[in-house]
């Protein structure tokens, strides 16, 4: 079955360091999405991705965050300078139509550690 | 802005026996859907089931059920003949149709573990 994969499972970066997270999204899928989920706390919407641009994004994606679909397979989640409250686990999520409301593909996690 | 509330952090429920796990929400819309995630321990979320607000009927799915109580706002999850396999954070999340591409709010999740 055709599922959502990330890399890496766990980094763990200093402060001020810069951090890309992967995402292979479900190949025919065409909204892509990223939430993170801080220790203890919900699951966060961050951006979601179509038609290679920005179509909605959060507060907390502030200018330190970018997204980009480097090569139509790849969906990529970087950090310019990461700070302590950077750290958490961080989902990639994939969807197919506009139909399929709210049901996202989500892979394992990046688990981020800023120290 | 719409939210949604888990009050239950854990909870516990014997093999083959029957769970519920709470979910309130808050929205001044009126067309939405409601979901409930699965995430076993170092796995990927995975949806459970699905409501649309639209629809009066109860959503079910095999051992899975939801009480969806529209004026209320109440939204819960019922597991039938519990296995070890259900064992897992649950979440609740709530969909809004219009807007953008829109995004999932999540509750906080309620930890569900199964005794054998």
């Amino acid at each position: 079955e055709p599922e959502v994969t990330q890399t890496p499972s766990h980094q763990v970066t200093q402060m001020g360091q810069e951090v890309i997270l992967r995402c292979v999204p479900i190949s025919n899928h065409l909204y892509f999405y990223w939430y993170r989920q801080i220790l203890g706390q919900k699951v966060e919407f961050l951006v979601s991705f179509y038609n290679n641009e920005i179509s909605e994004k959060s507060e907390i994606f502030d200018d330190q965050f970018s997204v980009e679909r480097p090569d139509g397979s790849n969906f990529t989640l970087k950090i310019r300078s990461t700070k302590l409250e950077d750290s958490a686990m961080y989902f990639c999520a994939s969807r197919n139509t506009r139909q399929s409301h709210g049901e996202l593909f989500f892979g394992e996690g990046s688990r981020l550690t800023v120290l | 802005a719409q939210t949604v509330t888990q009050s239950q952090p854990e909870m516990s429920v014997q093999e083959a026996e029957t769970v519920t796990l709470s979910c309130t929400y808050d929205t001044s819309e009126s067309d939405y859907y409601l979901f409930w995630y699965k995430q076993p321990p170092s796995r990927q979320m995975i949806l459970v089931i699905r409501q649309e607000a639209y629809k009066q009927q109860n959503a079910t799915e095999n051992r899975f059920s939801v009480n969806f109580q529209k004026a209320a706002k109440s939204f819960s999850l019922k597991i039938s003949d519990s296995q070890l396999g259900d064992a897992a954070m649950y979440f609740c999340a709530y969909w809004a149709v219009m807007g953008s591409q829109g995004n999932l709010i999540f509750g906080k999740g309620t930890k569900l573990s199964v005794k054998p």
